[in-house]
């Protein structure tokens, strides 16, 4: 079986301050990781992705992502927050050579203080 | 520009009828994804569909059906079985990967 756990249901943070969204996983082989962020009734936009090499990964819009195996975690960054940063953040799993499809965590509700 | 269109954006059903949410993507993309979206429960796979004229059921198939007769469609029927249809209801595509890319999404509403 393959799960995501977001441990925080919502982080907030001053604009200007680094932010960091907390994801971990479980999977059985190598995984495929994968960040997401939504808007308020809006789809899902892919932010990131870790495949395979570097375990820094970089995305979209300033964020990045440090896959750590040993922690089994990816969580995501970014240094400078702004306020339009607040939205919805999902991250998800997949175990590479699988059939299975991607497990999505519970999400984690971003809010930056002006 | 490429992309997933669904349509409507906004649904409301009579208990009992069935309803017909719209995906269709011009991506060239061969897999098609349908998740329900609940507030605190992320997002949970109904159907998906690999190629044209195959899917198969996800974790919440119970009270949908799903058609691919093309490659560019995944419609997706909420019929009268599902008894909580309540939901933001998403379409997705895929490369090899399993990178997604979604829709702008269905809102559906039982009055």
């Amino acid at each position: 079986a393959q799960s995501v756990a977001q441990p925080e249901d919502q982080v907030n943070v001053a604009e200007g301050n680094p932010l960091t969204v907390k994801c971990t996983y479980s999977v059985s082989g190598n995984p495929y990781l994968f960040w997401y962020v939504q808007y308020p009734n809006r789809g899902l936009q892919f932010l990131l992705k870790y495949i395979t090499g570097d375990n820094l990964v970089k995305g979209s819009y300033g964020f990045e992502a440090e896959f750590n195996k040993s922690q089994t975690s990816f969580h995501l960054k970014k240094p400078s927050a702004l306020v339009s940063d607040s939205a919805l953040y999902f991250c998800a799993v997949r175990a590479s050579g699988s059939a299975r499809q991607l497990t999505f965590g519970s999400g984690t509700q971003l809010t930056v203080l002006p | 520009d490429g992309g997933i269109t669904q349509s409507p954006k906004y649904l409301f059903r009579k208990e009992g009828q069935n309803v017909t949410l719209s995906c269709e993507q011009n991506l060239n993309h061969d897999a098609m994804y349908w998740y329900r979206q609940d507030p605190g429960q992320g997002l949970r796979l109904i159907y998906y569909s690999q190629i044209v004229n195959d899917f198969q059921k996800g974790d919440i198939a119970e009270g949908y059906s799903v058609s691919r007769e093309k490659k560019e469609s995944f419609p997706l029927t909420v019929t009268s079985a599902q008894k909580n249809p309540t939901a933001f209801y998403l379409c997705a595509s895929s490369i090899n990967t399993g990178e997604l890319f979604f829709g702008e999404g269905s809102r559906l509403t039982v009055l």
